[in-house]
């Protein structure tokens, strides 16, 4: 099956640097990519959509000035969280598909366990 | 009001036994998609069984099935045979529209445990 690849799995920064955390499709073209949040023990919160080419759509309460997405490719999406503080320490994950594949197809990321000190 | 929800946070089931776990949606859509999802600690997400709208066969894959039941939007995990690997979080999933690769809407999961 398709793959998503994530990376980093797992990163530590120091409060008020930007980390970056890449989306890659590997084996086909994601015309859309989402980006969740997941906070221990909870649930997948959808953070903003990522349309190629095309300007993210943020979801309310998420402030796109500091977590910047960019979808250059039809194969790799970012999220650069910028000037992270430690509140921003979550499990991000990502998730692409494909208007050309299967409605039932649906691929994460491994995701990336972000720390801020 | 929530589009996903999951009743019950933690379940424990002992193995080789088949175990139920909630899952109740509220949509106006006619066209969706209902998917289950494992998350073992390691944080990936593991796609289990998809069930759409329009399916009138309850969705099976292997030993997991999914009781849907249209009228009443719910559409419950079955796992059956119980095995200690079961063990993770499951989370349910909606994704309005068929078609498109639309947003998926998760519940809140249910923490599984398989004793041995």
């Amino acid at each position: 099956g398709a793959v998503v690849s994530q990376h980093p799995s797992r990163v530590i920064c120091k409060s008020g640097t930007s980390v970056k955390i890449e989306c890659r499709s590997l084996d086909f073209q994601a015309t859309t990519m989402f980006w969740y949040r997941q906070f221990p023990k909870q649930s997948l919160m959808l953070m903003a959509t990522s349309n190629e080419g095309s300007k993210a759509t943020y979801e309310q309460g998420v402030e796109k000035d500091k977590f910047l997405i960019n979808h250059a490719s039809l194969t790799l999406s970012t999220l650069t969280v910028t000037s992270a503080h430690p509140e921003d320490s979550s499990f991000y994950i990502c998730s692409a598909g494909s208007t050309g594949g299967s409605y039932t197809e649906a691929f994460f990321g491994q995701g990336t366990r972000l720390t801020v000190v | 009001a929530q589009k996903i929800t999951q009743t019950q946070p933690g379940m424990f089931v002992q193995e080789k036994e088949a175990v139920t776990l909630d899952c109740t949606y509220d949509t106006s859509d006619q066209s969706y998609g209902l998917f289950w999802y494992k998350q073992p600690s390691s944080g990936e997400m593991i796609f289990l069984i998809y069930q759409g709208s329009y399916d009138e066969q309850n969705a099976t894959e292997g030993r997991y099935s999914l009781n849907f039941q249209k009228a009443r939007k719910s559409a419950n995990l079955v796992i059956s045979a119980s095995q200690l690997g079961d063990s993770a979080m499951y989370f349910c999933a909606m994704r309005e529209g068929v078609y498109n690769f639309n947003k998926f809407y998760f519940g809140s999961g249910t923490k599984l445990n398989v004793k041995p």
